[in-house]
């Protein structure tokens, strides 16, 4: 029972290098978000997915790329990290977008960036 | 200045008296409103869901919501150590994917 599963945990950048966040699900959801959360804010949307081939900006989408090229997965991609981008992202799935369906959210990939 | 308001905390209580937090909003086009628990090193897992005005109960958690007043709480009562955590208030409009999010409000349940 996994249900949403987010690789790596730990990581650690220097400005100006790349990465791929992955986040998988297996419940068969048909959306999936990406949020970050800094001590104080939150958790704010960065990009979102209605569906497999779909991507749409959330929030603070800027400094930030998506694909989601399989219904089960939405990658986050940082191309040039920066060290604003120091923080937590979380990545969550719901099987429609209704506000009665919750969101199931995995336990996070903590990122620093020097 | 923030969407939604919650205080951060620290809040330290007893085992076993009355939790009491609250958010406040001033998007009076946010309809649904929920509560997440989040763990340390944990993601958020949802906790309550209410939707427009009025109160539901579920166990020990009840929470209560005043549109008129953009105000919603969460009460937990014979509060347990295994109730801390933080404490995050949601809310969404009719389109109802994008949540909006208070900063959380860290609970200490003290034995």
């Amino acid at each position: 029972n996994a249900g949403v599963t987010q690789t790596p945990k730990f990581r650690v950048l220097k400005t100006g290098q790349s990465m791929t966040l992955l986040c998988a699900q297996d419940m068969n959801h048909e959306y999936m978000y990406w949020y970050r959360q800094d001590p104080g804010m939150g958790l704010r949307l960065i990009h979102y997915s209605v569906g497999e081939g779909t991507t749409a900006k959330g929030e603070v989408p800027d400094g930030y790329n998506v694909s989601r090229l399989k219904k089960q997965n939405f990658l986050l991609g940082l191309e040039s990290a920066a060290p604003s981008q120091t923080s937590v992202y979380f990545c969550a799935s719901s099987y429609t977008g209704r506000s009665n369906q919750p969101q199931h959210f995995g336990d996070g990939t903590r990122l620093s960036i020097l | 200045q923030k969407e939604v308001e919650q205080d951060p905390g620290p809040l330290s209580v007893p085992e076993g008296a009355i939790v009491s937090l609250n958010c406040t909003y001033s998007n009076s086009a946010f309809q649904y409103f929920m509560w997440y628990r989040q763990y340390s090193r944990k993601g958020p897992e949802l906790l309550m869901y209410t939707y427009s005005s009025g109160n539901k109960e579920d166990g020990r958690f009840t929470a209560q919501v005043d549109k008129s007043s953009k105000y919603i709480s969460l009460f937990i009562r014979d509060s347990q150590p295994s109730d801390s955590a933080t404490y995050l208030c949601a809310m969404t409009g009719a389109a109802g994917n994008k949540l909006t999010f208070g900063g959380g409000t860290r609970v200490l349940v003290k034995p």
